[in-house]
């Protein structure tokens, strides 16, 4: 099945750092999301792109909707410590229908030091 | 903000015993999901369902799985006789019409343990 590559899987860096991380698939995907999961807690939506090559930024996070519709990147600028938690990228192929069900991918644990 | 409730939060329950999962989608919204997260791994997609029905349904899904809406607000999810794989983090997920490319929300899930 549909596999999405996410990458790093896990990052440690300082507060104030810029922090970047990447989705790579095998196939296309026509809408790429990205979400922060907390511990204990659901998926909480960051940023949703709908456009190959769509550049949208949400407050100190980035991101961007690879023009082969094949990846995506997030990143987030000056992090602070509630930065911390689980970011995962999620693609959906469905054009129209009643599905757009979300494949999603690894994971990138982030971890701020103060 | 309007938001996705699921209860309970945590269920325990003996193999082989039937439990029911339960969801409170956003109220406008159409299109509703199932997704579960077994510990320390990704999000997997389990069922969809759209207009009173199931529009798509992965492999996960077996014939122990039943979803249900069963009135205007809330959507469930039954496992007929659960077994010990079953234990995961099961979440639900709605989103309002297609067109306007919305994207999917999700509750704070359902932990379910099997002893």
């Amino acid at each position: 099945g549909q596999q999405l590559n996410q990458s790093p899987q896990s990052m440690f860096i300082q507060e104030g750092e810029d922090v970047s991380m990447n989705c790579t698939s095998s196939s296309i995907f026509n809408t790429w999301l990205w979400y922060k999961q907390d511990p204990g807690e659901g998926p909480v939506l960051l940023i949703a792109l709908y456009k190959a090559g769509e550049l949208t930024s949400n407050g100190r996070l980035t991101a961007q909707f690879g023009i082969t519709r094949k990846d995506s990147f997030l990143n987030i600028s000056a992090s602070i410590p509630s930065d911390v938690g689980i970011y995962f990228c999620a693609g959906s192929d469905t054009v129209g229908g009643a599905t757009n069900k979300l494949i999603f991918g690894t994971g990138t644990l982030l971890a701020v030091q103060p | 903000e309007p938001e996705v409730t699921q209860t309970p939060s945590h269920q325990v329950t003996q193999m082989g015993q039937e439990v029911i999962l339960r969801c409170v989608p956003i109220s406008n919204h159409l299109y509703f999901y199932w997704y579960r997260q077994i510990l320390g791994q990704k999000v997997e997609f389990l069922v969809s369902f759209y207009n009173n029905e199931i529009s798509e349904k992965s492999e996960i899904f077996d014939d122990q799985f039943s979803v249900e809406r069963p009135d205007g607000s809330n959507f469930t999810l039954k496992i007929r006789s659960t077994k010990l794989e079953d234990s995961a983090m099961y979440f639900c997920a709605s989103r309002g019409r297609l067109i306007n490319h919305q994207p999917q929300h999700f509750g704070d899930g359902t932990r379910l343990s099997i002893l």
